[in-house]
């Protein structure tokens, strides 16, 4: 069965960067992209960008051009997003999904951000 | 590239129907048929409901269906259950740069 599997929770200070994964199993997995998609606290979902980890390549939300970085390693089947220079509005549940469709999500990664 | 817009809240009672709706624009919704619903429970993730504007994945109830017209796509629920209480989001891939938005969110209640 399909499973995404992300890293756990994360406390960081202001203009830290953090990095979460998202370790996919029971498909191939260089065969679908994978989407980043974060929820505030009582807030709805925004997606942040997508990688394609047959290849690497990468597509970012405007929003978040210059502050995220996706990546792959496809020795691991895992999936990576790294956000910096964070700030307090960053705190949110950070969710990896199977694309086309956001068929399969992770169980999320809270990342909080306080000083 | 702006939210797609869902009504804040809706509610229905046991057995009857609720249709909530996802407005966007010509650059998405109005564009693509990659229109796709998610409910989400309270601590859950969101659960794909309908993809491509219709179609339903396997297991999914029947109860849940989607459609479009123009700019704006529906979700309909029938034969409302206790458990359909939740969190309705729409997303659309768009022609922007940032590919994908998703719908303010909609609170369905169950009376």
């Amino acid at each position: 069965q399909v499973q995404l599997v992300q890293s756990g929770a994360e406390v960081k200070k202001p203009g830290a960067s953090v990095k979460v994964s998202c370790k996919a199993s029971g498909y191939t997995f260089t065969s679908y992209y994978m989407h980043w998609v974060r929820q505030a606290p009582g807030q709805g979902l925004e997606w942040m960008g997508i990688i394609n980890p047959s290849g690497g390549s990468t597509s970012y939300a405007q929003k978040f051009q210059g502050r995220v970085t996706m990546t792959r390693d496809t020795s691991t089947s895992a999936v990576y997003m790294e956000l910096s220079s964070l700030r307090s509005e960053d705190t949110a549940m950070y969710y990896c999904a199977r694309a086309a469709y956001f068929d399969y999500w992770g169980q999320g990664t809270l990342v909080t951000v306080s000083s | 590239q702006s939210a797609l817009t869902q009504p804040a809240s809706v509610s229905g009672s046991p057995g009857q129907s609720i249709t909530i709706s996802c407005t966007g624009t010509s650059s998405d919704v109005g564009d693509y048929n990659y229109v796709s619903w998610y409910q989400q429970l309270p601590g859950k993730a969101p659960k794909l409901m309908i993809y491509e504007v219709s179609n339903r994945p396997s297991g999914v109830s029947n109860r849940f269906s989607g459609s479009k017209s123009g700019s704006t796509a529906s979700l309909t629920i029938s034969g409302l259950q206790a458990e359909d209480e939740a969190d309705y989001y729409c997303s659309s891939y768009t022609s922007s740069s940032t590919l994908v938005v998703f719908g303010g969110g909609t609170k369905l209640t169950v009376l």
